[in-house]
């Protein structure tokens, strides 16, 4: 099992590029989630999912997009990078019915320039 | 704004001592609360939660106390151990899933 696992790890983009980060749980869960965390900021989150094929806003949504194609897979995009985007990325899933416990990624570490 | 907050941005405590960390909250409608643990380079991992309908959670060296009416929440780590020395983010959900952060507060344990 390998739990949650993120896609890559660190990544340095130039103003204006874009990317997509992959996350990915092998543990069947309903719900997923991209958070950004940020110095002083705790964690915030971006986009989640209640299930395949379904996305809503979080927190702070503006400059993202995302994908739950696949029930085990959560792609986060960023169509035109900002330095304001420059942080920490984590994904989490979490089973249905009733509060579960979130189990997080190890992160991905963004620079934008 | 944020819903949650930890206003201690670090903690240093004594090997053997105890830590107690402190969260409070704004949003009346949280009923279940959470504690997480993240090391460095790693993402947060569950430590402990607790009900609104409870006022204490134990496991082993952890313990959460909750006060609704004072909106607030403490967890107590008896005995502290270097291995306890990370950051811990208190959480909050008011609908089963998405949960609210606050800014963590940085445990440091010395020997």
């Amino acid at each position: 099992n390998a739990g949650v696992t993120q896609t890559p790890k660190f990544r340095v983009l130039k103003t204006g590029q874009s990317m997509t980060l992959l996350c990915a749980q092998d543990m069947n869960h309903e719900y997923m989630y991209w958070y950004r965390q940020d110095p002083g900021m705790g964690l915030r989150l971006i986009h989640y999912s209640v299930g395949e094929g379904t996305t809503a806003k979080g927190e702070v949504p503006d400059g993202y997009n995302v994908s739950r194609l696949k029930k085990q897979n959560f792609l986060l995009g960023l169509e035109s990078a900002a330095p304001s985007q420059t942080s920490v990325y984590f994904c989490a899933s979490s089973g249905a019915g009733g509060v579960n416990e979130q189990f997080f990624g190890p992160g991905t570490r963004l620079t934008v320039l | 704004d944020q819903q949650v907050k930890q206003n201690s941005p670090s903690l240093s405590v004594q090997e053997g001592r105890i830590s107690i960390l402190n969260c409070d909250y704004t949003n009346s409608m949280f009923d279940y609360f959470l504690w997480y643990k993240k090391y460095p380079a790693e993402g947060p991992t569950f430590l402990i939660s607790i009900s609104s309908i409870k006022d204490k959670n134990e496991d082993g060296r952890f313990t959460v106390f909750l006060n609704k009416s004072a909106k607030h929440l403490s967890l107590h780590i008896v005995p502290s151990q270097p291995g306890d020395s990370a950051v811990y983010f208190c959480a909050a959900s008011e609908d089963d899933y998405k949960l609210s952060f606050g800014a963590g507060t940085t445990v440091t344990v010395r020997a």
